[in-house]
């Protein structure tokens, strides 16, 4: 299984808002090491959502932030829209591993 | 703008060894790292390990030490990653993907599906 632990589905309907955890322990996210998050659309590789826990690279709408408290992270999506299906993971570093962890990944469906 | 693209997908036989490769164009090669991370069929990101283009020094996954090597070539931009010994369950997709530090990525290459399989 997964270092990080996420939710294997979440849902929700058009415009409402949904949350995606993500967690650790104290190797990684419990550590202080940043998380990250990427959404992979069906057929397509990953593309960075959020990084270093809260930031959005230029082109991703408002609509997604990140969090982290403790040994978890979150990540929340609001005003919920059709192009959000899609596969979420979760990203962070871990020291005991000495390597990049990922979620075993969450698999969004809007109803 | 950044880009990686990676070599055409590849068939192999168990025991053997699969090199992909990862061109990188549009930034400066040696100041950033370069992930490779595998995604077997309908499963989840699983990192296999990092290099360092600029001085070609590597970190692999425990699952992977012993069975993969990664290198680069400054004069091409290009990384490779090398499996041996390959069984079934190495088929996947394999990404390559640039990473800002040690600790994450942020651009991907397309993938390069390795089948492996009498």
């Amino acid at each position: 299984q997964s270092v990080l632990t996420q939710p294997p589905s979440v849902s929700g309907a058009p415009g409402q808002r949904v949350t995606i955890s993500c967690t650790g322990s104290s190797s990684n996210i419990g550590a202080d090491y940043d998380v990250n998050w990427y959404q992979q659309l069906p057929g397509t590789a990953p593309k960075v959502l959020i990084h270093n826990n809260s930031n959005r690279p230029s082109g991703v709408p408002d609509r997604f932030s990140g969090s982290k408290s403790g040994t978890s992270a979150s990540l929340a999506i609001t005003g919920l829209q059709a192009e959000d299906e899609a596969d979420y993971y979760c990203q962070s570093y871990d020291s005991s591993l000495s390597g990049v962890v990922f979620g075993g990944g969450t698999k969004l469906t809007v109803l | 703008q950044e880009q990686l693209v990676q070599s055409g997908a590849e068939v192999k036989k168990p025991g053997a060894s699969v090199k992909v490769s990862c061109k990188a164009s549009g930034y400066i090669f040696t100041n950033y790292y370069m992930h490779w991370v595998r995604q077997a069929p309908g499963q989840g990101l699983e990192w296999m390990g990092i290099i360092d283009p600029s001085g070609g020094g590597t970190s692999y996954a425990r699952k992977f030490k012993g069975r993969v090597t990664m290198t680069s070539d400054t004069s091409t931009s290009t990384v490779y990653m090398e499996l041996r010994s390959l069984k079934s369950e190495d088929t996947a997709l394999y990404y390559c993907a640039r990473g800002p530090g040690r600790g994450r990525v942020d651009y991907w290459g397309q993938g390069t599906l390795v089948t492996v399989s009498s």
